[in-house]
């Protein structure tokens, strides 16, 4: 069975940082791509980043280029995203999600990410 | 790029079917075949329903889906009181990028 745990949201005051993180199971981890994926409270679904089985190419949306960094560690299992430079608009529940031939196919329960002072 | 183009609300009866749509441009929905779906229920993650042309294994045969130039849509028959949700369509936008639809809250009366 594919699973995948996000941890790491929390509050943390704007300008702060964050590091979230996915450990997944059920599948051979380096075989796949992986995303984040994000949804403010009571809005729709945003494509946060892209990184490749190998770790080798990664993507972002314009929102949080700059700011945000995808990584992963295939011999952990483990998908990571570090946020920086915070915005009260980067509130969000973030979701790991597996990339299947170019489909979001299978997401994480998510965790919350909640920026203010 | 710009969200994806949904109906804000649908609604059915139970039994009935209901059809939403989802448009893009020739950047994303019209220009690659990887238009999926999405269900999600209150407090829960989306879960795919819908993906190409194939559901995902356990997912009901009343959900189908097609795309048609920049549009795609998903039609759901049979409507049933557990289709009840947010429905979100989303498609391959090229440069290993995605892009969603705003969303669909289905109701089922």
């Amino acid at each position: 069975e594919v699973q995948l745990v996000e941890s790491g949201g929390n509050l943390e005051q704007p300008g702060g940082s964050l590091r979230l993180s996915c450990v997944v199971s059920g599948f051979t981890f380096i075989t796949y791509s992986m995303n984040w994926v994000r949804q403010a409270p009571g809005k729709g679904l945003e494509w946060v980043s892209f990184i490749n089985g190998r770790g080798n190419t990664m993507y972002y949306a314009d929102s949080v280029k700059g700011r945000f960094t995808i990584s992963r560690d295939n011999a952990k299992n483990s998908l990571y995203l570090q946020m920086n430079s915070l915005r009260g608009e980067d509130t969000a529940v973030y979701y790991c999600v597996r990339d299947y031939q170019w489909l979001l196919s299978d997401w994480g329960q998510g965790t919350l990410v909640t920026v203010s002072s | 790029q710009s969200a994806l183009t949904q109906p804000r609300s649908v609604s059915g009866s139970p039994g009935q079917s209901v059809t939403i749509s989802c448009t893009g441009t020739s950047s994303d929905v019209g220009g690659y075949n990887y238009v999926s779906w999405y269900q999600q229920h209150p407090g829960k993650a989306p879960k795919m329903i819908y993906a190409v042309t194939e559901r995902p294994s356990g997912v009901p045969d009343r959900f189908s889906g097609s795309k048609s130039g920049n549009t795609a849509s998903l039609t759901i028959s049979g409507l049933q009181a557990e289709d009840e949700a947010d429905y979100y369509c989303c498609s391959y936008a090229g440069s290993y990028s995605w892009v969603f639809g705003g969303g669909t809250r289905l109701t089922v009366l």
